[in-house]
């Protein structure tokens, strides 16, 4: 089965608002990883938190990571229609090489 | 400073066929790694593969599907006597450095196979 679990599967939110992305994980991970992927296209990697860190920013995004919990969760803010994409934790696999998605998130931002 | 590169970027095949799907890492990159993605679904791990090496393959069906990154060219996917249930998009991703998941990976845009 997979490694993570995101909710919501689909989020629709207004232009403006904040939308929050949850992921669950099941093994012990190294880091965390959240990639963003538009229709049809490859995934883009957006920001990595390391397992020894608890939060990182970058721009509009916050991560958050709770080891004990095996949880992390990605948030946008002041979304826009451009925020528009499928969003996915990724991580590896018990300390291992590989790269483990988690189903995603179909997030949905109105004008 | 190219991406990473997958081509054909769609892809026929009848039922039986063989369909083969290359990609080229990131300049730099010796690290690929392929994941196979259904509509509406996350990307399911296949293969990781360094140069001449296979190092991860849980990812991949037994049978009729290879995987090889030779010293020269490409990656290639090999999926031998396709069946309707392998049609989805396959996709490429690269890295610089063999990460415990601590090296971001590129993805290319991905193959769409059709087997009709």
């Amino acid at each position: 089965s997979q490694q993570g679990e995101e909710d919501p599967q689909a989020l629709s939110i207004q232009e403006g608002e904040n939308a929050t992305m949850n992921c669950s994980y099941k093994t012990s991970i190294n880091n965390l990883q959240w990639y963003r992927q538009n229709s049809g296209r490859g995934l883009v990697h957006l920001i990595l938190i390391r397992s020894n860190e608890r939060e990182k920013h970058s721009g509009r995004l916050r991560v958050t990571l709770d080891t004990s919990k095996k949880s992390s969760s990605l948030l946008i803010t002041a979304s826009r229609a451009a925020d528009t994409a499928s969003y996915f934790c990724a991580t590896d696999w018990n300390g291992g090489f590989k790269t483990i998605f988690g189903a995603g998130t179909r997030l949905f931002v109105k004008a | 400073n190219a991406g990473v590169m997958q081509n054909p970027r769609h892809l026929v095949r009848r039922r039986g066929q063989e369909a083969r799907l290359r990609c080229s890492p990131m300049k730099g990159h010796s690290h690929v790694y392929w994941y196979r993605q259904l509509p509406e679904e996350g990307l399911k791990f296949m293969v990781y593969l360094q140069k001449e090496n296979i190092i991860d393959e849980s990812g991949m069906p037994k049978e009729r599907f290879s995987a090889e990154f030779p010293k020269e060219g490409p990656s290639i996917l090999r999926i031998q006597q396709v069946v309707r249930g392998d049609s989805a998009a396959y996709f490429c991703a690269s890295s610089p450095a063999a990460g415990r998941g601590d090296s971001p990976l590129h993805f290319g845009n991905g193959t769409r196979l059709t087997v009709t």
